[in-house]
């Protein structure tokens, strides 16, 4: 167990649907990284923010977006839902000490119909 | 671009097998060299990961990787792999000066037979 949680662990929603994803990073860590894996893209980072500031965008579409609370957990916001965003997302953390080292949480499964 | 690339998508063997997984990267300039590895429905886990120093880390269960800067290159090795390695295994990296994200191999799987 990393520390890093999410929810909800499976999601089955259908097209032009939006969703929100949830994830608590560990204890004191002040960054936290989002990714999405899915079968033809591999592994993508997405978004990184540090202490409530995004800081670092990837590959992520205009419908998605995120963000991070005071309390530091984070949540993805996936809209206008597509077949292709059917995926694996990761969120991650990682301690200011050592921001190079990220721990992941188990991820939320998104199954869209 | 940084890119990462590994080049066995599907690795089988024995038990007992030595292993060795390829990795190369394309940067120029200074990064962190990471191995996660994905057991079957679970999350990534940091294997090991090189920052600087010895060019030869070792990491939990056994595994260890060599960082050869010329060839950048950063290959993870086991001498005797065991059933429960049966996972995926990612190869990732991110430059010093990148905001701490990673880019990632597009991973190899590891199937042992028992």
């Amino acid at each position: 167990d990393s520390g890093v949680t999410q929810t909800p662990k499976h999601l089955i929603t259908a097209t032009g649907q939006r969703v929100t994803l949830r994830c608590s990073p560990r204890s004191g860590d002040l960054s936290v990284y989002w990714y999405q894996q899915s079968l033809d893209q591999g592994l993508q980072f997405l978004i990184q923010y540090y202490n409530g500031e995004e800081r670092a965008k990837g590959n992520i579409l205009e419908r998605f977006s995120a963000q991070q609370f005071p309390d530091l957990h984070s949540e993805l916001n996936l809209s206008s839902l597509e077949l292709g965003d059917s995926a694996l997302y990761f969120c991650a953390s990682s301690a200011s000490r050592d921001r190079d080292t990220q721990y992941f949480g188990p991820g939320t499964r998104l199954t869209v119909l | 671009a940084q890119s990462v690339s590994q080049h066995n998508h599907h690795v089988i063997l024995s038990e007992a097998a030595s292993l060795e997984l390829g990795c190369n990267y394309s940067y120029g300039g200074t990064v962190n060299l990471f191995w996660y590895v994905q057991y079957p429905g679970q999350h990534l886990q940091l294997l090991l990961k090189y920052f600087s120093g010895d060019p030869l880390v070792k990491g939990i269960k056994g595994f260890e990787a060599e960082f050869i800067k010329s060839k950048f290159s950063f290959n993870l090795r086991k001498p005797s792999v065991q059933w429960s390695d049966t996972a995926e295994y990612f190869c990732a990296v991110n430059a010093r000066d990148s905001n701490y994200q990673l880019i990632w191999g597009a991973g190899t799987k590891l199937i042992i037979k028992p």
